[in-house]
């Protein structure tokens, strides 16, 4: 079956401009996880939903990101006046079922502020 | 708070020849351990986990890891290394203060040559 996918696969962007990424996770996987990865860094966890509902976002840097996951599917994960800092491989993943500690990721978002 | 560890940054073995990627972890309580592997321009791949049962853990493409509670280690290991193996492993731990989001090292590249 198909797995999570991202879009877009790279973005590039300007300091002080506004970013939406996108999620489409395994379907009928209720948990979502964003994480981000640094270059030469493993990934880092930024917020986790249950469903609708984001059960953690202890891990989302400032509030200059948020994300939402409006119908317990798809997710958005958004970036306001974004920082030569922001960029990254920004990474998503879904689990579910019996499964649910088993993460799988997407390809990620490649996102290059200038 | 729940961390683990990559001694090594780059491991280099000759293909036909045994690897181990070595991994330590600290937690509080039983943990929860994970192998993922990441292709260049690719997401991470899920290998195998440890959740509890037996010591020695098999997982995808060949792949085993051992779980040493006394030495607090997961170290990643297959009999005999291809080429294609060449790639950045993570090791991460799921942070069983904070829901179900995964800490990861900072990732061994695996050379195998030929």
């Amino acid at each position: 079956g198909a797995g999570v996918s991202q879009t877009p696969s790279n973005k590039v962007t300007e300091k002080g401009k506004y970013v939406e990424l996108r999620c489409d996770p395994i379907s009928g996987h209720t948990a979502l996880y964003w994480y981000r990865q640094s270059l030469g860094q493993g990934p880092e966890f930024l917020i986790y939903f249950q469903g609708t509902g984001a059960a953690d976002d202890s891990g989302l840097p400032n509030d200059r990101f948020f994300a939402v996951r409006p119908e317990g599917s798809v997710s958005t994960l958004k970036i306001q006046r974004t920082e030569r800092g922001d960029s990254a491989v920004y990474l998503c993943a879904s689990s579910a079922g019996l499964e649910i500690d088993t993460q799988y990721f997407g390809p990620g978002t490649r996102l290059t502020v200038l | 708070a729940q961390s683990v560890a990559q001694p090594e940054d780059q491991v280099n073995v000759a293909e036909g020849n045994p690897l181990t990627v070595k991994c330590t972890y600290s937690v509080s309580g039983n943990p929860y351990l994970f192998w993922y592997v990441q292709y260049p321009n690719r997401g991470l791949q899920f290998l195998l986990k440890y959740i509890t049962g037996d010591n020695l853990v098999k997982g995808s493409y060949g792949f085993e890891a051992e779980f040493n509670k006394s030495q607090t280690s997961f170290h990643l290991k297959k009999p005999s290394a291809l080429v294609s193996d060449s790639a950045l492993y993570f090791c991460a731990v799921r942070d069983m203060e904070y829901g179900n989001k995964l800490v990861f090292g900072a990732g061994t590249i695996l050379r195998v040559k030929s």
